[in-house]
């Protein structure tokens, strides 16, 4: 059973445009929630995360949304460069927890 | 600072042949993971460590051990290799509950089991 979903496993952009790239999770005790960028090849690398008691959390380009009430979640990047063409991977902990479940991902294409 | 490092980067092994997959942080960090990959899916847990010492259960341990002698390494030892073994495997490390901290990720090994 996956608890954490993402639905989509591949979307294009245009580039300069905005993505959104969406994650839905089932266990509503996940309070910590994250997302990683991976390139082919490398390992994951870290993006930004989002604790429960926000909704929004910002980063230069990269905004998270968190919808707790719907268990879902965002990442919108704007504007999008070639560079954010990787694998993004969605995340979540139960706080004080050791362990993070990972979304199946989804590949994201700038185009030019 | 190297932060993960993994190796071999590639290996090709027979069924039924073992073998030990070695990872070091050298950021001091106290949480140490081992997670594979397989193709179209997220990664899953294989084991993971808290400190020198302490090893746990993941998602997926089945078929694998590790140890934690040092807070520097944490190697993975597959014994009898299955073709349902290939993978790639990355290990990861943070500084401490995985709830507050993000981990840092080595470039992964692709094994292919044959």
């Amino acid at each position: 059973d996956q608890q954490v979903k993402q639905n989509s496993p591949s979307l294009s952009v245009q580039e300069g445009r905005i993505s959104i790239l969406n994650c839905d999770y089932t266990n509503s005790m996940f309070d910590y929630f994250l997302w990683y960028k991976k390139y082919p090849a490398e390992g994951p690398t870290f993006l930004i995360s989002i604790s429960s008691i926000k909704d929004k959390n910002e980063d230069g380009r990269f905004t998270v949304f968190l919808n707790k009430s719907a268990k879902h979640l965002s990442l919108h990047i704007v504007p999008s460069q070639p560079g954010d063409s990787a694998v993004y991977f969605c995340a979540a902990s139960i706080d004080r927890d050791d362990k993070i479940i990972f979304g199946k991902g989804t590949r994201l294409h700038i185009l030019p | 600072n190297a932060g993960v490092t993994q190796t071999p980067k590639f290996r090709i092994l027979k069924i039924g042949q073992s073998m030990t997959l070695q990872c070091a942080q050298d950021m001091n960090h106290n949480y140490m993971y081992w997670y594979r990959q397989d193709p179209g899916m997220g990664l899953k847990l294989i084991y993971y460590s808290v400190g020198a010492g302490i090893t746990d259960k993941g998602e997926v341990p089945n078929g694998y051990n590790v140890s934690r002698s040092t807070t520097e390494d944490f190697p993975l030892r597959l014994e009898l290799a299955a073709p349902s073994q290939t993978s790639v495997y990355f290990c990861a490390s943070s500084f401490g509950t995985v709830g507050s901290y993000e981990q840092y990720f080595g470039p992964g090994t692709r094994l292919t089991v044959t």
